[in-house]
């Protein structure tokens, strides 16, 4: 059975420019989360995605947004990034709906560099 | 928002068991501890979780206070593959995990 896809691995961005980055979950997975991770503030949760609808949202600025398509899998975009918005960003995939006696799958994350 | 509280670094030695302990004092009755841990450049990884009971699996054992105020994640064995940061989180609702700064794990050979 295949984990948590993400693509790409690793990407570099200008600053001011977009960027999409990809989750496949797990085959049967319908919740997909999302977190960025620095060395300064550590993993902080994003936005979740059940069913193409968003459930619940991070504290993050607008820029940061996603979607989820009809097959699961989800996008999310960040616009006019900025030098702070390098990090690792991971996706989690959860069976149905992501209750709380479910375990969560990581993907390996996709590292994006800001210059 | 991060409601649990481990140490940032702990050290064991190989072969030997471990202890990681965890606060929680803020628990509510529905929310279940779960346990992660994190590889060098790896998304982290799922360990185990529990609600009231004790609960073991192949990778570890949780123990679970009586007032679920704390536990403690227990690897019987460490290896030199268990050096990892492990984080404890509160699950409440959604596929949503807020995590701490977790506890950096050192195996010493």
């Amino acid at each position: 059975k295949a984990g948590v896809t993400q693509t790409p691995r690793y990407l570099i961005k200008t600053r001011g420019q977009q960027v999409t980055l990809s989750c496949s979950p797990i085959s049967g997975h319908r919740s997909v989360s999302w977190y960025q991770q620095t060395p300064g503030q550590g993993l902080q949760f994003l936005f979740e995605y059940f069913s193409e609808t968003q459930r619940n949202k991070g504290n993050f600025p607008g820029r940061f947004s996603g979607r989820q398509f009809s097959n699961s899998r989800s996008e999310m975009n960040v616009s006019t990034l900025e030098l702070g918005d390098s990090a690792l960003y991971l996706c989690a995939s959860s069976l149905v709906g992501g209750g709380k006696n479910t375990e969560a799958f990581f993907g390996q994350g996709t590292r994006l560099t800001v210059v | 928002d991060a409601k649990t509280t481990q140490p940032n670094s702990m050290e064991s030695n190989e072969e030997e068991p471990v202890h990681l302990p965890c606060n929680h004092s803020t628990i509510s009755g529905t929310d279940y501890i779960h346990w992660y841990r994190q590889l060098p450049s790896q998304g982290p990884e799922y360990v185990i979780h529990g609600l009231t009971s004790n609960v073991n699996n192949r990778m570890a054992s949780l123990a679970i206070a009586e007032d679920r105020k704390s536990s403690t994640l227990i690897l019987h064995r460490a290896t030199l593959r268990d050096a990892a940061v492990y984080y404890c989180i509160l699950r409440e609702t959604g596929n949503q995990f807020y995590f701490g700064t977790g506890t950096s794990l050192t195996v010493i050979p």
